[in-house]
């Protein structure tokens, strides 16, 4: 079964730094979708970023960038220029393919991110 | 252009209550699903479902049915509730095919006293 694992409970940065979310999974599967979602206090779960594990090129949405390393099957989200706006939440998702049977998104545990002024 | 639609948003349930969770989406979406988050567990999948008639079991389905009669409803059933049951739940569809990520309601606080 896979996992997801984010070994970063709770992390801070200052305003307009840099921070970086670790992500590791485990799968033995060689096609599959790696997501950050963010949950702010309003609950709201929000796609941040996509990976396609097929792709070697690592994604990007304007401050969010990911480094992907497949074969260590690591998965970390970098907030570059950090906002207040970005605090809350964040979730690292692994989601299965539709072959098998068992399509779903597996979830690690979070890590709240703080973002002091 | 609503998306996903949950209600309620709160609810408070006694012991062996029963009650019905709504979740529609507009997206024609063939894959819809309820999670649930609780306190430094992330989300954990109870029940999903790859298009209408078809449904399945996910991590956590014990104490809750489903069924999926069209396309865009999903509901999702608490039998007997137990306070083991309180909880934030989420509805989350995506199309099948393409790797996209899930739309998510909004979620419903859900206390069993």
């Amino acid at each position: 079964a896979q996992t997801v694992t984010q070994s970063q409970p709770e992390m801070s940065v200052q305003e307009a730094e840099t921070v970086t979310l670790s992500c590791t999974y485990d799968t033995s599967e060689s096609d599959y979708y790696l997501f950050w979602y963010k949950q702010p206090p309003s609950r709201q779960m929000i796609l941040v970023i996509r990976q396609e594990a097929y792709k070697q090129q690592n994604a990007t949405e304007n401050r969010f960038s990911v480094n992907f390393q497949k074969a260590a099957k690591s998965f970390s989200l970098k907030i570059s220029d950090s906002q207040l706006g970005d605090a809350a939440m964040y979730f690292c998702a692994y989601r299965t393919t539709p072959q098998g049977g068992s399509e779903k998104l597996v979830f690690g545990k979070g890590t709240k991110l703080t973002v002091n002024p | 252009n609503a998306g996903v639609t949950q209600t309620p948003k709160f609810q408070v349930l006694k012991t062996g209550q029963s009650m019905t969770l709504q979740c529609a989406q507009d997206m024609n979406h063939e894959y819809m699903s309820w999670y649930r988050q609780d306190p430094g567990m992330g989300l954990r999948l109870i029940h999903y479902s790859v298009g209408a008639g078809i449904t399945d079991q996910g991590e956590v389905p014990n104490g809750y049915n489903v069924s999926r009669s069209t396309t865009e409803d999903f509901p999702l059933r608490l039998l007997s509730a137990a306070p083991s049951q309180t909880s934030v739940y989420f509805c989350a569809s995506s199309y099948r095919t393409g790797g996209r990520g899930y739309t998510f309601g909004s979620g419903t606080r859900l206390t069993v006293v």
